[in-house]
């Protein structure tokens, strides 16, 4: 039993270009997010899934796409990179999107955009 | 919109002794939840505590407490018998009630706690 896997664990691009970075859960969750920390900051977050087939807006959602590919995967995209974008990037799931549905977090991805 | 303000950057106790790091957050709503997660090294978040708004006793989790004010929106979090484990990047949250479109966790900044032998 994995949890939440995340990756890659580190990533380097240049402004323009894009990358997927992948997420799985394997605790038959129903609800998954994505998240980004920035220095001195907490967590963001950027898009959502309450349940397989759905996906709807964060916080800070511009720049980025995400798909709930099935159950176990979230994808998040992002088509041109910016600087702005250089963060560490967090996976989550939970059961559902009830208070007492404890979010499991990935071991994150940091990214660094030239 | 919510805010949640941790105006303690940094904080650090001597093992076994008890330490707060507060928390304070605004809001209009009446209704909410309210959480600690800890952020060790690893970058792991880990859910230590959490508190419903409308429960006026406080959370405990063994020797993880809260000060929970609701009148003064405050939501402090005590470790007590401090250990070299708990050290860790400790985060303050706040959700509001309601899933689907109206799911949003509103993060802190952040209180890194160290914790000297």
């Amino acid at each position: 039993n994995a949890g939440v896997t995340q990756t890659p664990k580190f990533q380097v691009l240049k402004t323009g270009q894009s990358m997927t970075l992948q997420c799985a859960q394997d605790m038959n969750h129903n609800s998954m997010y994505w998240y980004r920390q920035d220095p001195g900051m907490g967590l963001r977050l950027i898009y959502y899934s309450a349940s397989e087939g759905t996906t709807d807006k964060g916080e800070v959602p511009n720049g980025y796409n995400v798909s709930r590919l099935n159950k176990r995967e979230f994808s998040l995209r992002l088509e041109s990179a910016a600087p702005s974008q250089t963060s560490v990037y967090f996976c989550a799931s939970s059961e559902g999107l009830a208070y007492t549905d404890t979010q499991y977090f990935g071991p994150g991805t940091r990214l660094t955009v030239l | 919109a919510q805010t949640v303000t941790q105006s303690q950057p940094e904080m650090s106790v001597q093992e076994a002794e008890t330490v707060t790091l507060s928390c304070t957050y605004d809001t209009s709503e009446s209704d909410y939840y309210l959480f600690w997660y800890k952020q060790p090294p690893s970058r792991q978040m880990i859910l230590v505590i959490r508190q419903e708004a409308y429960k006026q006793q406080n959370a405990t989790e063994n020797r993880f407490s809260v000060n929970f004010q609701k009148a003064a929106k405050s939501f402090s979090l005590k470790i007590s018998d401090s250990q070299l484990g708990d050290a860790a990047m400790y985060f303050c949250a706040y959700r509001r009630l309601g899933g689907g479109s109206n799911y949003k966790l509103t993060f802190g900044k952040g209180t890194l706690l160290t914790v000297n032998p």
